[in-house]
């Protein structure tokens, strides 16, 4: 099994753009699709970005993901945060047949 | 699409619990499913899924053998079966839909429950 690695937590201003970065521990990121969760305090998770890169319909186009196969990490862009972007934020990827959540990273917009 | 988790409660340590996942809105048996905790103040952790038909599931490590998923789709819910609980079961277990649709294999979560509480403690 191969774990990700997300930072504990990133803050930022309102209306500037945040990075959370999500390291794949051992296999390519590539080789199956990242998905991004948003939890806010009290709430059940939802997901933000599906296969690396899709935006769920109702999810602003402030959020964006990506992957980079050079640092087996795939990533979480957030731009023009506002202050009710401010929650947890979970990377999620799956092999054969188990699911595998990053740490989380709390993000603050201060 | 709505899921509704159940059967959460305090319980003795080495006693058993049965969770409960009522699905409405989409036809549950179409897609698989998956159980997800959260301990107090921490993340996510994944504990079990099961394939549409049954014929794939898994297990964390942390769970395995003491846990059981299933699921009855004509009653449109899922269950976990948790036996020999200890303290450090102690979460919110959220029930949640896959993307998988009709395939042996499961992806990732798109729909989540709100949760049912499971304390373990004496």
């Amino acid at each position: 099994n191969f774990m990700l690695t997300q930072p504990h937590s990133v803050s930022e201003s309102p209306g500037k753009t945040v990075t959370i970065s999500c390291t794949r521990s051992s296999g390519s990121i590539a080789s199956n699709y990242v998905q991004w969760y948003q939890q806010r305090p009290g709430s059940a998770p939802t997901i933000v970005i599906y296969e690396d890169n899709e935006r769920p319909s109702g999810v602003p186009d402030r959020f964006s993901g990506s992957i980079d196969s050079s640092s087996n990490s795939a990533s979480l862009t957030i731009s023009g945060l506002k202050t009710e972007d401010e929650a947890d934020y979970y990377c999620q990827s799956y092999d054969s047949s188990n699911q595998v959540f990053g740490g989380g990273t709390k993000l603050t917009v201060l | 699409v709505q899921l509704v988790e159940s059967g959460g409660g305090l319980v003795q340590p080495g006693r058993s619990l049965r969770l409960s996942c009522a699905a409405s809105g989409f036809t549950s048996d179409d897609y698989a499913m998956h159980w997800v905790r959260q301990a107090p103040g921490k993340g996510l952790e994944w504990v079990s899924g099961i394939s549409w038909n049954s014929g794939t599931i898994g297990y964390a490590d942390s769970v395995k053998g003491r846990f059981t998923i299933s699921r009855d789709n004509a009653k449109n819910s899922l269950y976990l079966q948790m036996t020999s609980l200890r303290a450090e079961d102690t979460a919110l277990y959220y029930c949640a839909k896959d993307i998988s649709y009709h395939t042996p294999h499961y992806y990732y979560m798109d729909v989540w429950g709100k949760g049912t509480t499971v304390t373990v403690s004496s």
